[in-house]
């Protein structure tokens, strides 16, 4: 069973940069799911894809979009950033069903300047 | 609103001593509360579920519809329940469902 596999780890950004954070989803999984994780902070719900489709969004602006892939890779774009963008963003997938657990990625840090 | 407090940021503890890490929900449907943990240097993985019912390294977690609460508990904890532990409420809305977080609470371990 492959797990989920985030790349790049470690990124450094600058103020009105944009930025791509990739994911690969477990096996056998059709729904990803992107969170941001401040310093001190639980995991926040950015949005969620399913059929490539995004079918969810949190409280996150429209610079914040993403991407599934038919074979349910994901990514995660953020346009014009912003230091407060500065967190660990975590990609995690799962099935369809609410009680499916999320199976989650090591995270990119990404730190703005 | 949805929510999810945990009220602790850091529990301290002895080895062998009772835990109890707190955790009380807001939703107004019919909850799903998971477990989450985080090990030094390791990826946020499950726990447990409530709609499980099992226990896992020892640990237990019961839901409490009255008190809106799912408090995970372990008799005699050990130096390797170390950890960050998160409680999280699956929240269905418009046809998707999203997990909300709690801030955390560090668990530590003394010998």
């Amino acid at each position: 069973e492959t797990g989920v596999t985030q790349s790049p780890t470690h990124l450094i950004k600058t103020r009105g940069q944009q930025v791509t954070l990739r994911c690969s989803s477990q096996s056998g999984h059709n729904t990803v799911s992107w969170y941001q994780q401040a310093l001190g902070q639980g995991p926040q719900f950015i949005f969620q894809y399913y059929r490539e489709e995004e079918n969810g969004r949190g409280n996150f602006p429209p610079r914040f979009s993403g991407l599934q892939f038919p074979n349910y890779s994901s990514e995660l774009n953020v346009n014009a950033l912003e230091l407060d963008d500065s967190a660990l963003y975590l990609c995690a997938s799962s099935t369809r069903f609410r009680e499916s657990p999320l199976h989650f990625g090591n995270g990119t840090r990404l730190t703005v300047t | 609103a949805q929510r999810v407090t945990q009220p602790e940021k850091l529990l301290s503890v002895f080895k062998g001593a009772p835990v109890e890490l707190k955790c009380n929900y807001s939703y107004s449907g019919s909850p799903e509360l998971f477990w989450y943990v985080q090990y030094s240097r390791q990826r946020l993985q499950l726990l447990l579920r409530h709609i499980s019912r099992e226990s896992i390294k020892g640990f237990t977690a019961d839901l409490n519809k009255g008190e809106t609460s799912f408090h995970l508990k372990k008799p005699f904890a050990q130096e390797e329940d170390s950890a960050m532990y998160y409680c999280a409420l699956s929240a269905l809305s418009g046809g998707y469902n999203k997990l909300i977080f709690g801030a955390g609470t560090r668990l530590a371990v003394h010998p």
